[in-house]
């Protein structure tokens, strides 16, 4: 599976549009990108998955660009509560997702949102 | 509807005992997947079973086993716990465990060896 690289930590405030940039430079035809979050001792939780150009739900953005090497998770006027790790990880479209390795988790972005 | 359960929360056992883990997934979803997280390692991921077989397998030792039964539902035993096994273990449960569908994790079993 290809490997992601992600800032190790970022900083921000409240009200502010945070975007969290992921490499994913081997990305093979059939792969998703996803982000997870994490909050401490708890498990990480799906916020938006995509294949190619932009996704968009309640709570998140995601931008493929067109070589899909890279996207861009943005958060949207962010609070206190957005505080947390977020993980890029790349799933296989196979019959298997996470693939012969499960889902690689890196280690993560640390967002810390000031008020 | 209902998310991942995973029981017990917290548990504490002795170096050398085994110990059981419990993860019931999302109604419909027949694949599960097991992943350790320490502050030093991080998420690593154990095994995955669909359909009650094992298809996918981390690097962890033999004394990391799981199984899956008919109703989805999964455990995973450490046999010989090491002090090192002390760990947040967090079960994913996904509908194929194929891209496009994501997967839920559940809240995790603490685990403490002493």
């Amino acid at each position: 599976l290809a490997k992601t690289t992600q800032p190790i930590s970022m900083d921000s405030y409240e009200g502010q549009e945070v975007n969290i940039t992921c490499s994913h430079n081997n990305i093979a035809t059939n792969d998703y990108i996803t982000w997870y979050q994490q909050f401490p001792s708890q498990g990480p939780r799906f916020i938006i998955q995509g294949y190619k150009t932009k996704v968009t739900n309640e709570v998140a953005s995601l931008f493929i660009p067109a070589d899909r090497k890279s996207s861009t998770l943005s958060l949207p006027r962010v609070s206190l509560s957005d505080t947390a790790v977020y993980y890029c990880l790349v799933e296989s479209g196979g019959p298997s997702g996470g693939g012969a390795d499960g889902l690689t988790f890196g280690k993560g972005t640390h967002l810390i949102i000031q008020p | 509807k209902a998310g991942v359960t995973q029981t017990p929360r917290y548990l504490i056992k002795t170096r050398g005992q085994q110990v059981t883990l419990s993860c019931s997934p999302i109604s419909g979803h027949r694949s599960v997947s097991w992943y350790q997280q320490t502050p030093g390692q991080g998420l690593q991921f154990l095994f995955e079973y669909f359909s009650e077989t094992q298809r996918n397998k981390g690097n962890f030792p033999g004394r990391f086993s799981g199984r899956q039964f008919s109703n989805s539902r999964s455990e995973m035993n450490v046999s010989t716990l090491e002090l090192g096994d002390s760990a947040l273990y967090l079960c994913a449960s996904s509908l194929e465990g194929a891209g496009g569908y994501g997967y839920t994790f559940g809240s995790g079993t603490r685990l403490t060896v002493v």
